[in-house]
């Protein structure tokens, strides 16, 4: 299984920083990368697909980069209702495996 | 938009048989994957496995030998059936569409907790 490694596992900034996360594949992967957002009690909502299309209706301030084994979400300037946790998943083999996810906390 | 809807009971006693099933509403569930993912209280999302309309199905190996999903293309719904079940699999279990074979879940049910207890 393609084993996926997403750092940092924790994260605590402040309303209108801009923060990165990253997801490192076991292997090349292509482009075959989501990023997704969860809040508590809630199902994840996809943001980014193909590593850097954005989902419809997700804000421009969400952005994907990367391809082969190192991907990035940045989220240029965060707004209240960001704080949540992020999880990448590559679609690329089976199983699709997700990363560990990056908990974004209010500082 | 599609919406879907995950159903079942949310109590299974050790060694039984986890059984859900998700209903597919605002689109027909022909021509897509269909997908399920489960959540433990706490940690992060593992993939479980995905069916075609057709059929066809793909598992996480590391479930396969207990894990069959299966679909219902005249109900519009697809199922999850999880035997010899342990405490491990309590878990919130999630439903999903998926784009594509090799693809995203850009739709996603509310989720249901199932409990392994006695």
């Amino acid at each position: 299984a393609i084993r996926i490694t997403q750092s940092p596992s924790s994260l605590s900034a402040s309303t209108g920083d801009r923060v990165t996360i990253t997801c490192r594949a076991s292997q090349g992967i292509s482009s075959y990368l989501a990023w997704y957002q969860q809040k508590p009690g809630k199902a994840p909502n996809l943001l980014i697909y193909d590593a850097s299309t954005l989902q419809s209706g997700v804000p421009s301030r969400f952005s994907g980069s990367g391809s082969g084994t190192d991907f990035a979400l940045t989220i240029s300037c965060l707004q209240s209702e960001d704080f949540a946790t992020y999880y990448c998943q590559q679609y690329y083999g089976y199983p699709h495996t997700f990363g560990q996810g990056t908990e974004l906390e209010i500082k | 938009q599609v919406q879907l809807q995950e159903s079942g009971p949310g109590l299974v006693e050790p060694s039984e048989t986890l059984s859900l099933t998700c209903n597919v509403s605002g689109g027909s569930i022909s021509s897509y994957y269909w997908s399920w993912i489960r959540q433990p209280p706490g940690e992060g999302l593992e993939w479980i496995g995905s069916v075609y309309y057709s059929g066809s199905t793909n598992y996480n190996p590391s479930l396969k030998s207990r894990v069959t999903i299966s679909v219902d293309t005249s109900k519009n719904q697809f199922s999850l059936n999880l035997n010899s079940v342990t405490t491990a699999d309590t878990a919130v279990y999630y439903c999903s569409r998926t784009n594509g074979e090799y693809s995203y879940a850009d739709s996603w049910g509310p989720g249901t907790l199932v409990t392994v207890s006695s």
